[in-house]
């Protein structure tokens, strides 16, 4: 079946370091979706990108999507403590008739402050 | 966006009884989710809920365990139904938006369920 695979599972930064977490589908996706859960929190959407080589930028956040459409990424620039938490892509598939998001497991961010 | 709401936050049950959570949407949408997510891992979707239509359930969930309701097109439930340790996780409800907005999803807050 259809997987999105997120890597790396933790990653543990000095604030002020960047940070990127990188996913990758087996097949072509409609979009990717990027979310962001809190710890105790739950999944709060940050963006969607449906465009092949799609760039967007939120304040310290960028995003992009492969040009064939099964990877992207999310890059923080100079983390800050408020940056905790778990990042998870989803992307856009297709079950049968259905469409449905399927969801990586997620990056995991600490940020030392 | 929306306000999304799910009773109970949290429930400690015992095995063999369900339990009831509901989901309240202060908008009318047209797609609700309903997830289950262990600590520390990621999402598990346990179906799709459409308002006038049977749930869509995923591979490994069925209605006798996961009965739910859509009655209408701000409100639905999930039971999860003679209980076992097993079913101990946060389970989640979220909503898709129609429109211009599509397919991006917003949760609601949880409900942690703790089964002895």
């Amino acid at each position: 079946g259809q997987q999105v695979m997120q890597i790396p599972q933790y990653q543990h930064v000095q604030e002020g370091e960047d940070f990127t977490t990188y996913c990758n589908s087996s097949t072509t996706l409609s979009n990717i979706q990027w979310y962001k859960q809190r710890p105790g929190g739950h999944p709060v959407f940050l963006i969607q990108l449906v465009k092949s080589g799609e760039v967007k930028k939120q304040k310290r956040l960028t995003f992009q999507f492969g040009e064939a459409k099964k990877n992207s990424s999310l890059h923080i620039t100079a983390t800050q403590t408020t940056d905790v938490g778990t990042y998870f892509c989803a992307g856009l598939g297709r079950a049968g008739n259905n469409r449905k998001l399927i969801w990586g497991l997620g990056t995991s961010l600490a940020v030392n402050p | 966006s929306a306000v999304i709401s799910q009773k109970p936050s949290r429930d400690i049950c015992q095995r063999g009884t369900s339990l009831t959570i509901q989901c309240q949407v202060d908008s009318q949408v047209t797609m609700m989710f309903w997830y289950r997510q262990q600590p520390g891992q990621s999402l598990t979707l346990i179906a799709t809920a459409n308002q006038g239509s049977e749930a869509t359930y995923e591979s490994g969930f069925v209605i006798d365990k996961f009965p739910i309701s859509r009655p209408n097109l701000t409100f639905s439930t999930l039971t999860v139904s003679n209980m076992s340790p097993e079913d101990s996780s946060i389970y989640l409800c979220s909503v898709e938006w129609s429109g211009n907005r599509p397919y991006e999803q917003y949760f609601g807050p949880g409900t942690r369920l703790t089964v002895t």
